[in-house]
């Protein structure tokens, strides 16, 4: 599957590093979605967007910085990350945020490691 | 704010056993979704159940949605290895986004 794609697919950052996170999708749709994934909380809900408007961001620490240039793309920029931190990372798309029937595609993820 | 919790945390199996996960709302959803996730992977859509009471399958697996639509269920019949993986329920309700339910994670020794 190919409709969502997210870049790097593994990172490893040190506490003070900035990285950046990306997720594109070729679906069409006009909602992405950032959840994080770990043994501790299995798919958290990060930020939600719609139409390139944040529309949900569920109490996650500023470190977390969510951009979204278009309806293609998102990204999630990080910057003085905790040990904690580290999970994969997933994107998803949905056609919209709110419809009673979407359903959502996620890419890849991607698997971060903070030292 | 809406809960969605899910039971058995992790379940191990002979192939060829049946399996059953089952998942409870604490609001009404209009709809509820099963994902699947196999190990290495993302999660990748199953099915979505909307009606009261609806039933759907897909060969071995067999999905439930509850008359009262607050609770859901996945039964998977004469489990095979390649059915090992995560499996999770998502319900919605109303037009609100997606909840995830925590996961059954299911292993099927051969």
């Amino acid at each position: 599957e190919t409709g969502v794609t997210q870049t790097p697919r593994h990172l490893v950052m040190g506490m003070t590093n900035k990285k950046s996170l990306k997720c594109e999708q070729h679906l069409g749709h006009n909602a992405m979605y950032w959840y994080k994934q770990s043994a501790k909380k299995p798919l958290e809900l990060m930020f939600v967007y719609s139409l390139e408007e944040r529309v949900e961001n569920n109490s996650v620490p500023s470190r977390f910085s969510p951009e979204c240039p278009n309806s293609s793309h998102l990204f999630l920029h990080l910057h003085t990350l905790q040990p904690e931190d580290s999970a994969l990372y997933l994107c998803a798309s949905s056609q919209t945020s709110g419809g009673s029937t979407d359903t959502q595609y996620f890419g890849p993820g991607t698997r971060l490691t903070v030292l | 704010g809406q809960q969605v919790m899910q039971i058995p945390q992790y379940q191990h199996v002979q192939e060829g056993e049946d399996f059953t996960t089952y998942c409870n709302s604490s609001t009404t959803l209009s709809n509820i979704q099963w994902y699947k996730q196999r190990p290495g992977g993302h999660p990748v859509f199953l099915i979505q159940l909307v009606k009261s009471g609806e039933v759907k399958k897909q060969k071995r697996l067999t999905f439930q949605f509850g008359e009262a639509k607050k609770n859901s269920s996945l039964h998977i019949t004469a489990t095979q290895t390649t059915d090992v993986g995560t499996y999770f329920c998502a319900g919605r309700a109303g037009y609100s986004t997606l909840t995830f339910g925590k996961g059954t994670m299911l292993l099927v020794s051969p």
